[in-house]
């Protein structure tokens, strides 16, 4: 079965500093990895996706992500943090499971960017 | 605005009634997804459509629940005898590429 691990509930950073979002992930097989943002009272939005080739890929907002397979692990980064960037992020795989492609969801970290 | 839309955006219901939650996707997607999410998780699956066929369904969707969509288009969810455990959030997305999913505000049943 396949999953996804957001080991912080929460991550606190100073304006203008460095974040990173954690996220791990089990799969059989290639991963499609994703993050998505969901601000409040407002749906989720896609940031940024993994496929293939770049283990670097940007995304919406000044966000990145960095794939590494052998960590299995696809953790979420931004150079210098907004007051605006506040908000809840959730990390997804997706893979084939029961021949099918399945979506599967991280329980969400709650991002405080704090002035 | 061309994004998915739900209805209605908040449902309050009695425990024992019956829902109905519609979910219109993007036009051009013809990948439809359902997902509830409660408080402090992450959305959790329902079930999928491709085009107008029900591909699969998550064991969270008991007998009580049954969703359609068809013509491949709008999709309804329908929430039979309702107990309290099915307050929730219940979203719906849509896609043309798997995963890439555009997400709906959601509807918030509250079962009382």
């Amino acid at each position: 079965a396949q999953s996804v691990a957001q080991p912080e509930d929460q991550v606190n950073v100073a304006e203008g500093n460095p974040l990173t979002v954690k996220c791990t992930y089990s799969v059989s097989g290639n991963p499609y990895l994703f993050w998505y943002v969901q601000y409040p009272n407002r749906g989720l939005q896609f940031l940024l996706k993994y496929i293939t080739g770049d283990n670097l890929v940007k995304g919406s907002y000044g966000f990145e992500a960095e794939f590494n397979k052998s960590q299995t692990s696809f953790h979420l980064k931004k150079p210098s943090a907004l007051v605006s960037d506040s908000a809840l992020y959730f990390c997804a795989v997706r893979a084939y499971s029961g021949g099918y492609q399945k979506v599967t969801f991280g329980i969400g970290t709650k991002l405080q960017v704090i002035p | 605005d061309t994004g998915v839309s739900q209805d209605p955006r908040h449902k309050i219901t009695k425990r024992g009634q019956n829902v109905t939650f519609r979910c219109d996707p993007i036009s051009e997607h013809n990948r439809l997804y359902w997902y509830r999410q409660t408080l402090g998780q992450g959305p959790e699956f329902l079930t999928y459509f491709q085009n107008e066929a029900q591909l699969e369904k998550s064991r969270l969707l008991s007998d009580r629940f049954s969703a359609e969509r068809p013509k491949g288009s709008f999709s309804t969810l329908e929430i039979q005898r309702t107990e309290q455990g099915d307050s929730a959030m219940y979203l719906c997305a849509s896609s043309f590429e798997p995963g890439e999913a555009f997400f709906g505000q959601g509807t918030r049943l509250t079962v009382v």
